[in-house]
């Protein structure tokens, strides 16, 4: 696709229910990272896949947060048993990494999805 | 563990103003060190710097790098209204790819 497509938009969920967010990357990139964005704050990273290579999960803030991507594109993140400190923008992004060098290919972010805990 | 570390968090001027934005970085590896512009959804990309000294440039905005004193500066000459927005600092270390933001600088520029 043209670029990062992420849904759903916004999610609103009951504490303790699990959600699944999904991330359309680039089409060609083989780089794929999940962001959480609180309100007012930076950028947190969760998660990195790159091509076939196990995934860099050291940002994950506890074992509720999972995420897979499959055949190299898509990836779903899901979060089990939903708490309120979950509540939070979560972006995804790609690039066109080659080699495990950042070799001129800055992220392309998606718009997010807002998820909110009630 | 790495770091990014940007200031002010917060800033307020006039059009026409021209603005300063500071990103410092501690890693034990680095490779390069990005800025982005967020409005109001997803972050877009400004500049990626790897060498020190050389300045990029793009219209308004320009960026720099001193790898000896760990820092970069974004300015921003002649704000207009459409500048209004969260400046993103991340640095790319090692060789996993990751990329850790600073906590952002929030740019408010007034009519």
């Amino acid at each position: 696709g043209a670029g990062v497509s992420q849904s759903p938009s916004n999610k609103v969920t009951e504490k303790g229910k699990d959600v699944e967010l999904r991330c359309d990357p680039i089409s060609g990139h083989t780089a794929l990272y999940w962001y959480r964005q609180s309100l007012g704050q930076g950028l947190e990273f969760l998660i990195y896949f790159q091509g076939n290579s196990a995934p860099d999960k050291s940002g994950l803030p506890s074992d509720r947060f999972s995420a897979e991507r499959t055949g190299g594109s898509v990836s779903t993140l899901t979060i089990q048993r939903t708490q309120q400190e979950d509540s939070a923008v979560y972006l995804c992004a790609s690039s066109s990494r080659a080699g495990g060098r950042l070799v001129n290919s800055p992220l392309h972010f998606g718009n997010g999805t807002r998820l909110t805990v009630t | 563990e790495d770091k990014v570390v940007q200031s002010p968090l917060s800033l307020v001027v006039h059009e026409g103003d021209t603005v300063t934005l500071n990103c410092s970085y501690e890693v034990t590896n680095f490779r390069s060190l990005l800025w982005y512009k967020q409005e109001k959804k997803a972050p877009t990309f400004l500049f990626m710097l790897t060498s020190s000294g050389i300045e990029k440039k793009s219209g308004r905005l320009s960026s720099i790098l001193d790898k000896k004193e760990l820092f970069s500066i974004l300015n921003i000459t002649a704000t207009q209204t459409g500048d209004s927005a969260v400046y993103l600092c991340a640095e790319g270390s090692g060789n996993t790819g990751k990329l850790i933001f600073g906590q952002g600088t929030t740019l408010q520029v007034k009519p």
